[in-house]
């Protein structure tokens, strides 16, 4: 399953709200995560089966979606928010990352 | 709280092997999923390797052939074994945890010395 991430990069303030795309080459079952990546850090994991949020992310991330369209929403960035986002589906071999968007500062 | 540290990476010719290590603390490595992700310089996440509790692994293409995903329970350690290693190679390894990779480590850098 190829996974297709819109946009690129999206330029935005602090406050802003983010709406990020993931599209699969095939519909996928429930298993699609989203991670953040920060400079330098490893990847963290923010939303696991489309919309559930992990231990600790903040209520200003969720997701949603089904079959091949999905989607992150950030709804109001804070400075720590800028980073680069990549969505990931377990749900078909081989496993696969989307390329990845970039959320930077306006 | 777990851990995950990787260990192992370095300067390798093509054709070479490295064997990298993750030691595992705050969970059993044999009682988790555990998978091996790969990040080449400026680039995003490709998965590589997987293994299941019941000792089933799996690969990327890429690596199949090459690589070979194992784990020590006693040490509580997952390895990966890197073989006939090419340019494309060359990455910052991750180890995570679980089919949601909710935990990971900081990675091990592999880069070809050509």
């Amino acid at each position: 399953i190829f996974l297709t991430q819109s946009p690129a990069t999206l330029s935005l303030s602090p406050g802003q709200r983010a709406t990020l795309s993931c599209r699969a080459s095939q519909s996928v079952s429930s298993y699609l995560a989203w991670f953040q990546q920060r400079p330098g850090q490893a990847p963290r994991l923010l939303i696991y089966d489309i919309s559930k949020r992990a231990p600790g992310i903040p209520a200003r991330f969720s997701g949603s979606g089904s079959g091949t369209d999905f989607t992150l929403t950030i709804s109001s960035l804070e400075p720590e928010d800028f980073a680069v986002y990549y969505c990931h589906q377990h749900d078909n071999w081989p496993l696969t990352f989307g390329p990845g968007t970039k959320v930077d500062i306006k | 709280e777990v851990q995950l540290v990787e260990s192992g990476g370095g300067l390798v010719q093509p054709g070479g092997s490295l064997r990298l290590s993750c030691a595992v603390s705050g969970v059993a490595v044999g009682g988790n999923y555990m998978s091996w992700v790969r990040q080449a310089p400026g680039k995003g996440l490709e998965w590589v390797s997987n293994i299941y509790t019941g000792g089933s692994a799996f690969y990327a293409d890429s690596v199949k052939g090459r690589f070979t995903i194992s784990r020590d329970n006693s040490k509580n350690t997952l390895y990966l074994q890197m073989n006939s290693l090419r340019v494309d190679d060359t990455a910052l390894y991750y180890c995570a945890r679980g089919p949601n990779c909710d935990s990971w480590g900081q990675g091990t850098l592999v880069t070809d010395s050509s």
